[in-house]
């Protein structure tokens, strides 16, 4: 059984262009969430999606930040018009979510540079 | 919402000896409590849980206590061995709805 899979790992971007980072959860995981981790720092809530549905987005900036966990493929974390303050490792973590089965695992993050 | 405390930022403790980091929490509705290690670089992993129905639960040389009352847990590391440096961090959890994290703690375990 594969646990949470991202891609890319490593992700350069300049300003202004845009970055896609995918996470796929863990089979029979239905639960998605994104951290944003600055270097030295905690990890940071920014959105918790199910299949088709965004939950929680409490923790994602209102502009430029996207996320969307579609019925087929992987989880996408948008991020458009790049800053370097987006700079981050940005890890996703997927749960079973259902009969009381939160436990997260966590994918390897994207470690985004912008340039 | 919840606020999440963790402490010491930093410990450094002799190879042998005990560790303990402590977490705090704000919101009385949260029931569980997970804690991460986490190496340079690496994902943070799971390495206990513990949820608000229970005390205090053990894996090995690892343990976690609950105070709902104060609303605090804690970490319990013995015998620690240089394998066991890594930053750990504490969460708490409503329903799985939302994690709250700790800030961290880089814990060093000196041979």
């Amino acid at each position: 059984n594969a646990g949470v899979m991202q891609n890319p790992r490593h992700l350069v971007r300049r300003r202004g262009q845009e970055a896609r980072l995918r996470c796929s959860p863990m089979k029979g995981h239905s639960h998605v969430y994104w951290y944003r981790q600055l270097p030295e720092e905690g990890l940071k809530f920014m959105v918790y999606l199910q299949k088709e549905n965004i939950i929680d987005e409490s923790g994602m900036p209102k502009e430029r930040f996207s996320a969307e966990f579609p019925k087929e493929g992987p989880s996408i974390l948008r991020i458009q018009q790049v800053v370097r303050g987006d700079s981050a490792a940005y890890f996703c973590a997927s749960s079973i979510g259902t009969r009381g089965l939160v436990e997260q695992f966590f994918g390897p993050g994207t470690r985004l540079t912008v340039l | 919402g919840e606020n999440v405390e963790q402490h010491p930022s930093t410990l450094s403790v002799q190879e042998g000896d005990s560790a303990v980091i402590k977490c705090t929490y704000s919101d009385s509705a949260s029931n569980y409590f997970p804690w991460y290690k986490q190496e340079l670089g690496k994902r943070p992993q799971l390495i206990i849980d513990i949820r608000s129905n229970v005390g205090e639960k053990k894996d090995q040389r690892i343990a976690v206590t609950l105070n709902k009352t104060a609303k605090h847990f804690s970490l319990h590391i013995t015998e620690t061995q240089p394998e066991d440096s890594a930053v750990y961090f504490c969460a708490a959890s409503n329903t799985g709805n939302q994690f709250y994290f700790g800030t961290g703690t880089s814990l060093t375990v000196i041979p």
